[in-house]
């Protein structure tokens, strides 16, 4: 079955950096797309990137573009989100999930049960 | 980016009754609309993809509509499990975006 586990998050402070990854099973990973999505406390859910099967192509929300990096490693079934010039309202639970198409962009189909980040001094 | 607006906020419902949830797109998305449900302290779960194909394992009480700009959600009995908060996303182009979501909870 598909099984996606995140890591990483922890306490951080403001204007510094802090790498998440996410280890996928079950599937073939370098076959899908992979998603990173977030969850403020109390608040919704706020899409933040997406990386191709091969690595090749990436796309990010306005909140992040320039400050986060979404990467990904196949052979190590590993996607991985490095978020640098933290701020405090980066604060969430950070969600990796798995895209519902093969080959191509399309929707965050399987869902980890997310890491939490809290930025704060 | 995409704006997708969700009404009503929140809802309040019996067991058994019928629920419909809205979400509009601020231009248009085809179908490239999805349903998400959450229940607190997990992660969402998709239930809908392409505005009305259900995603495998999801009890066909649930059911989604529209194209455009204009989309539904309906839970035709609601069970005691499907009080939650529901979410609209849409995947057109990115960035993609999702709807300020739905709680409905019992009546």
């Amino acid at each position: 079955q598909v099984q996606l586990v995140e890591s990483g998050g922890g306490v951080v402070q403001p204007g510094r950096s802090l790498r998440l990854s996410c280890a996928a099973s079950g599937f073939t990973f370098g076959h899908y797309a992979m998603h990173w999505v977030r969850q403020a406390p109390g608040k919704g859910l706020e899409w933040l990137a997406i990386i191709s099967f091969d690595g090749n192509s990436e796309f990010f929300a306005d909140s992040v573009r320039g400050r986060f990096t979404i990467s990904r490693d196949n052979p190590k079934s590993t996607v991985f989100l490095q978020m640098n010039s933290l701020r405090a309202d980066d604060t969430a639970v950070y969600y990796c999930a798995r895209d519902l198409n093969r080959y191509a962009f399309g929707n965050p189909e399987y869902w980890g049960q997310g890491t939490l980040v809290t930025v704060a001094s | 980016d995409i704006q997708l607006t969700q009404s009503p906020s929140s809802l309040s419902a019996s067991v058994g009754g019928r629920v419909t949830i809205s979400c509009r797109a601020s231009q248009t998305i085809t179908t490239f609309l999805n349903w998400y449900q959450q229940k607190p302290g997990q992660a969402p779960k998709l239930l809908i993809y392409a505005a009305s194909h259900l995603q495998s394992g999801v009890p066909s009480r649930f059911s989604g509509n529209g194209s455009g700009t204009d989309f539904t959600l309906a839970i035709s009995s609601l069970q005691p499990e499907d009080f939650a908060t529901y979410y609209c996303q849409q995947s057109f182009n990115t960035p993609q975006t999702f709807g300020p979501g739905t709680k409905v909870d019992i009546k």
